[in-house]
């Protein structure tokens, strides 16, 4: 198993450029989820998907859209990318019910340059 | 929106000395998970603790809850250098999936 993979690793956009950070998890969870880290705050919630058609906002969602494609994949896109918006992106995913309810498996992530 | 508070930001301990981070809230918290992430890595679960008072062990990582559920610790007995990186509580948001991770504790071991 895989588990959690995102792509690309890194990525460098100019700003008003758009892209699209894909994210698919092999674990057969229901619950996916985008964050982005900068230093010093931690790990915040940009979007939630409950389930494959479902989406809802977290903590810092304005200059983010996301795509929950089928129960595996769960994209994030910037429309417009700005310089606020260099981080670097994780993708996490989880089932209810587990052993640990919520453990969430995070993906390598993905480091991203607006310039 | 629910907030914890993770103290102290940065430690830096001489390899064999014990550690310990603290998560507060000023609300009642149903559940709360310890994530550790290495430097350029990513967060990995650690445990999750419910119940009031409770305590987990893993080998030199002890984990509490507090009687209030308003407070979790993390101690570790003496430190290794395989325990570099920063520590997150993540309590869950009104008992949802949902995580609201704190700003973590990164911890240095000199060896």
């Amino acid at each position: 198993n895989a588990g959690v993979t995102q792509t690309p690793k890194f990525q460098v956009l100019k700003t008003g450029q758009s892209m699209t950070l894909q994210c698919a998890q092999d674990m057969n969870h229901n619950s996916m989820y985008w964050y982005r880290q900068d230093p010093g705050m931690g790990l915040r919630l940009i979007y939630y998907s409950a389930s494959e058609g479902t989406t809802d906002k977290g903590e810092v969602p304005n200059g983010y859209n996301v795509s929950r494609l089928n129960k595996r994949e769960f994209s994030l896109r910037l429309e417009s990318a700005a310089p606020s918006q260099t981080s670097v992106y994780f993708c996490a995913s989880s089932q209810r019910g587990g052993r640990f309810y919520n453990e969430q498996f995070f993906g390598p992530g993905t480091r991203l340059t607006v310039l | 929106g629910q907030q914890v508070m993770q103290i102290p930001q940065y430690q830096h301990v001489q390899e064999g000395e014990d550690f310990t981070t603290y998560c507060n809230s000023s609300t009642t918290l149903s559940n709360i998970q310890w994530y550790k992430q290495r430097p350029g890595g990513h967060p990995v679960f650690l445990i999750q603790l419910v119940k009031s008072g409770e305590v987990k062990k893993q080998k030199r990582l002890t984990f509490q809850f507090g009687e209030a559920k308003k407070n979790s610790s993390l101690h570790i007995t003496a430190t290794q250098t395989t325990d570099v990186g920063t520590y997150f509580c993540a309590p869950s948001q009104g008992g949802s999936e949902k995580l609201v991770f704190g700003k973590g504790t990164k911890l240095t071991v000199n060896p």
